[in-house]
């Protein structure tokens, strides 16, 4: 237990449906990050909020909308994804002191896009 | 560009030591960590280094050498848990971390 949790564990849609991936970390962290993982291939960081503002954007395209209402919970709307969107998603959580903080990974999201 | 490179498998036996290198090439350097990801599950920290040499914690050592772009993590004792994904990231000048694919380590009896 990390004291991320994500759900769900598993999503299978299609690409004209619109979902939601859920992440709430239980550790009083003050920023929160969402990374796409794909097999042998590097975690590829999506989006970071700090203080529930979003302070990085790395050219995720906009089927993919983040959503922070609290330092404690995230949020991922999906809509109109494409297959290679296919990935396991990966919430986490820190905070941030300057440098040598850690990630608190939840156990991800493993989507498939029909 | 900046890169991180591993090993994509190592394979080796229970009780046995096993060595997974980390080389990386980045805008600045503000420190290394290891994270280690069973399949299905999330990654957990393993260690972080920011200055050379090694760091040991029980089984597992991390080394660092700034100079050479290079880390090692060093698993003694191996045992079947320690059968897992290691991951390497470097965090960069400007503060963001940098990943490596992966080294997928498969423990034998």
């Amino acid at each position: 237990e990390t004291g991320v949790t994500q759900t769900p564990r598993h999503l299978v849609m299609g690409m004209t449906n619109k979902k939601s991936l859920k992440c709430e970390q239980h550790l009083g962290h003050n920023a929160m990050y969402w990374y796409k993982q794909s097999a042998k291939k590097p975690l590829e960081l999506m989006f970071v909020y700090s203080l529930e503002e979003r302070v990085e954007n790395n050219s995720v395209p906009s089927r993919f909308s983040p959503e922070c209402p609290n330092s404690s919970h995230l949020f991922l709307h999906l809509h109109t994804l494409q297959p290679e969107d296919s990935a396991l998603y990966l919430c986490a959580s820190s905070q941030e002191t300057g440098g040598s903080e850690k990630l608190f990974f939840g156990s991800g999201t493993q989507l498939s896009v029909l | 560009g900046q890169n991180i490179d591993q090993p994509t498998e190592m394979t080796a036996t229970e009780g046995a030591i096993v060595q997974i290198n980390c080389t990386y090439q980045t805008s600045g350097f503000n420190g290394l960590f290891w994270y280690q990801q069973h399949a299905g599950e999330a990654p957990t920290f393993l260690s972080y280094n920011v200055l050379d040499g090694l760091e040991e914690k029980g089984r597992f050592s991390s080394f660092l050498s700034r100079s050479k772009g290079y880390s090692y993590l060093l698993l003694k004792e191996l045992q079947m848990k320690d059968s897992a994904s290691y991951l390497c990231a470097v965090r960069d000048s400007n503060y963001q971390l940098i990943w490596g694919a992966g080294t997928k380590l498969i423990i034998k009896p």
